[in-house]
């Protein structure tokens, strides 16, 4: 069954600062990796969609990272802003069933 | 502008009641899902349907019913025989493709009172 971790359960970092957060997952056999981000009390916003054929996505301040062999995924924020304060999830779909979640990285950002 | 939708935002169901939460979608997705939050727990499947009339279980649908009569509407039931349904419940759809990822509603927060 696959299982979704992430580190760390949660971060704080002082404003303008770099920050990698971290995703891995046990089975391999992904169609694709997608990073959310929540805000408290409200839905699910996806951030980026890395198909499994490929091994990075980028949008503005963020990139993610796909290593299928190893089992592992990356989300570098750069730059970090107060208004980057949110959850961060990942999630993985076990060949083309429902989506497997981690249990998040809460961050915040001291302005 | 193509989205879902779920309604009520906030719901409060009294012992021993059924209520509905309402989901419905524009964005002409094959599948569709229902998704329990609660806190240090991560969110947790609770049934999907990939097409109409047709749906499965997913890790917790013990107390919870759902029907696919329209493409576009997934209504999720919580029963009496849901014992502590007191959570932030998520819906969320996408293309079976796979080629783009799921997209989520703003969520309703049932509590029981």
């Amino acid at each position: 069954k696959q299982e979704v971790t992430q580190i760390p359960a949660a971060l704080s970092v002082p404003e303008g600062e770099n920050l990698v957060l971290n995703c891995s997952f046990t089975d391999s056999a992904i169609y694709n990796l997608q990073w959310f981000r929540q805000d408290p009390g409200k839905g699910l916003t996806s951030l980026l969609l890395i198909q499994s054929s490929q091994r990075e996505q980028t949008s503005g301040r963020l990139n993610a990272s796909l290593d299928k062999s190893s089992g592992r995924s990356t989300l570098y924020i750069a730059a970090s802003q107060p208004g980057d304060s949110a959850t961060y999830l990942c999630a993985v779909p076990p060949g083309n069933t429902p989506l497997v979640f981690g249990k998040g990285t809460r961050l915040s950002v001291i302005a | 502008d193509g989205g879902i939708t779920q309604s009520p935002k906030y719901l409060f169901r009294k012992e021993g009641q059924n209520v509905t939460l309402s989901c419905e979608q524009n964005l002409n997705h094959d599948a569709m899902y229902w998704y329990r939050q609660d806190p240090g727990q991560g969110l947790r499947l609770i049934y999907y349907s990939q097409i109409v009339n047709d749906f499965q279980k997913g890790d917790i649908a013990e107390g919870y019913s759902v029907s696919r009569e329209k493409k576009e509407s997934f209504p999720l039931t919580v029963t009496s025989a849901q014992k502590n349904p007191t959570a932030f419940y998520l819906c969320a759809s996408h293309f079976l493709t796979g080629q783009t990822g799921y997209t989520f509603g703003s969520g309703t927060r049932l509590t029981v009172v």
